[in-house]
């Protein structure tokens, strides 16, 4: 399996409900990011977490990072239409001499229904 | 403060052609990556340049591609006698500091092989 990889592949709620998306990856990591993607459009970047940060907030996101299990989540409370996107867990390793690129994982598909 | 910016955003070829994609990167950030993105999938690293200097070069194909990053102007990807399995969305990104810091994303150039 690959590093990075998000779990659900796909997620359908209701406006209002909150969402959770989750990411695992295999390696050592210095940051975590996640990005939005809509539909045929670049990434949007959404947050970066360090490998030595458990918790971060931003507006109505929530990133949480157990290093311990090699593990991230995104949580979005109070969900709206316009989140509906794909959403990407990328990760940057670190200490290694090939520098700071970023491993993605294939992503979870996220439909808000109004 | 413009964003990346990739031009063309939609470009078509026929086999055997050279695609020529460009980068800017946004203002003050001196590091540049490119992925390529597959239909359905999550995005692959290409290639991580600074001003000059290719920094890793792991991600992209041994033959037909090839990216620069010259003092003055953009970067630039280019694949030469393209191959229909290249059509593909080619997202760079650039950020502010080696390694470790958000990475920022371009729309994206859409190639198509004939």
């Amino acid at each position: 399996s690959q590093q990075g990889e998000e779990d659900p592949q796909a997620l359908s709620i209701q406006e209002g409900e909150n969402a959770t998306m989750n990411c695992s990856y295999k390696t050592s990591i210095n940051n975590l990011q996640w990005y939005r993607q809509n539909s045929g459009r670049g990434l949007v970047h959404l947050i970066l977490i360090r490998s030595n940060e458990r918790e971060k907030h931003s507006g109505r996101l929530r990133v949480t990072l157990d290093t311990s299990k090699k593990s991230s989540s995104l949580l979005i409370t109070a969900s709206r239409a316009a989140d509906t996107a794909s959403y990407f867990c990328a990760t940057g390793r670190a200490k290694e001499t090939s520098g700071s690129r970023l491993t993605f994982g294939e992503g979870t598909q996220l439909t808000v229904n109004p | 403060n413009a964003g990346v910016m990739q031009n063309p955003r939609h470009l078509v070829r026929r086999r055997g052609q050279e695609a020529r994609l460009r980068c800017s990167p946004m203002k003050g950030h001196s590091h540049v990556y490119w992925y390529r993105q597959l239909p359905e999938e999550g995005l692959k690293f290409m290639v991580y340049l600074q001003k000059e200097n290719i920094i890793d070069e792991s991600g992209m194909p041994k033959e037909r591609f090839s990216a620069e990053f010259p003092k003055e102007g953009p970067s630039i990807l280019r694949i030469q006698q393209v191959v229909r399995g290249d059509s593909a969305a080619y997202f760079c990104a650039s950020s502010s500091l080696s390694g470790y810091n958000e990475q920022f994303f371009g729309p994206g150039t859409r190639l198509t092989v004939l």
